[in-house]
């Protein structure tokens, strides 16, 4: 059972819009997400996260937007550049209180494609 | 090298063979994580390391599959009479404290398995 969904196996976007990358999760005792960024051959790179108790956390070009009720998170990255093409995973942790050790639970990945 | 490393970094072998993937976290990192990822899925959470305590195995999928760290050093993941439903790519992530929701998780580039 896939806790953390990422229902959108694909994205593209022209260069200068906004790109919106959507995360899904079903597990209540999540309270800490988490961005990543992998190019082709690499590691998965830490973007932005954010803590249940915010509904948004701005880093530059990247926001990420939290809705509990919803259980829904979602990414902006504004304005899309042609360097932001890779895949992104949503990812969740049960941080129960800052003693979690960070076992992440990922979703699928969306890969984005920013087009000049 | 600051960053996390794997090896190897592509490895082919016949079902019912065994193989042995490596891990070097980043110097002083206590906590080390394996997670694999198949085709078309999330990231899943394989074994935690963090120090000397016992590791946490919960995400292991049978009793094939083990680990093992040395201190705070290299790591290997060791899968017994390979299955085809093994191959995935292998990734190794580090962290610089027990904490590690609140810290950044430093993935390898992932060692990509093939089972025959």
């Amino acid at each position: 059972d896939q806790q953390v969904k990422q229902n959108s196996p694909s994205l593209s976007v022209q260069e200068g819009r906004i790109s919106i990358l959507n995360c899904d999760y079903t597990n209540s005792m999540f309270d800490y997400f988490l961005w990543y960024k992998k190019y082709p051959a690499e590691g998965p790179t830490f973007l932005i996260s954010i803590s249940s108790i915010k509904d948004k956390n701005e880093d530059g070009r990247f926001t990420v937007f939290l809705n509990k009720s919803a259980k829904h998170l979602s990414l902006h990255i504004v304005p899309s550049q042609p360097g932001d093409s890779a895949v992104y995973f949503c990812a969740a942790d049960d941080n129960a209180g800052g003693t979690s050790y960070g076992k992440l639970t990922f979703g699928q990945g969306t890969i984005l494609t920013v087009h000049p | 090298g600051a960053g996390v490393s794997q090896s190897p970094s592509n490895k082919v072998t016949e079902k019912g063979k065994d193989v042995e993937l490596r891990c070097d976290p980043i110097s002083g990192h206590t906590a080390l994580y394996w997670y694999r990822q198949r085709l078309g899925q999330g990231l899943e959470f394989l074994i935690y390391f963090q120090g000397n305590s016992a590791p946490d195995k919960s995400g292991l999928p049978s009793d094939r599959f083990s680990a093992e760290r040395t201190g705070e050093s290299v790591s290997t993941l060791t899968i017994q009479r390979t299955q085809q439903e093994d191959s995935a790519v292998y990734l190794c992530a580090s962290s610089s404290g027990p904490l590690a929701a609140q810290e950044t998780q430093y993935f390898g580039p992932g060692t990509r398995l093939l089972v025959l």
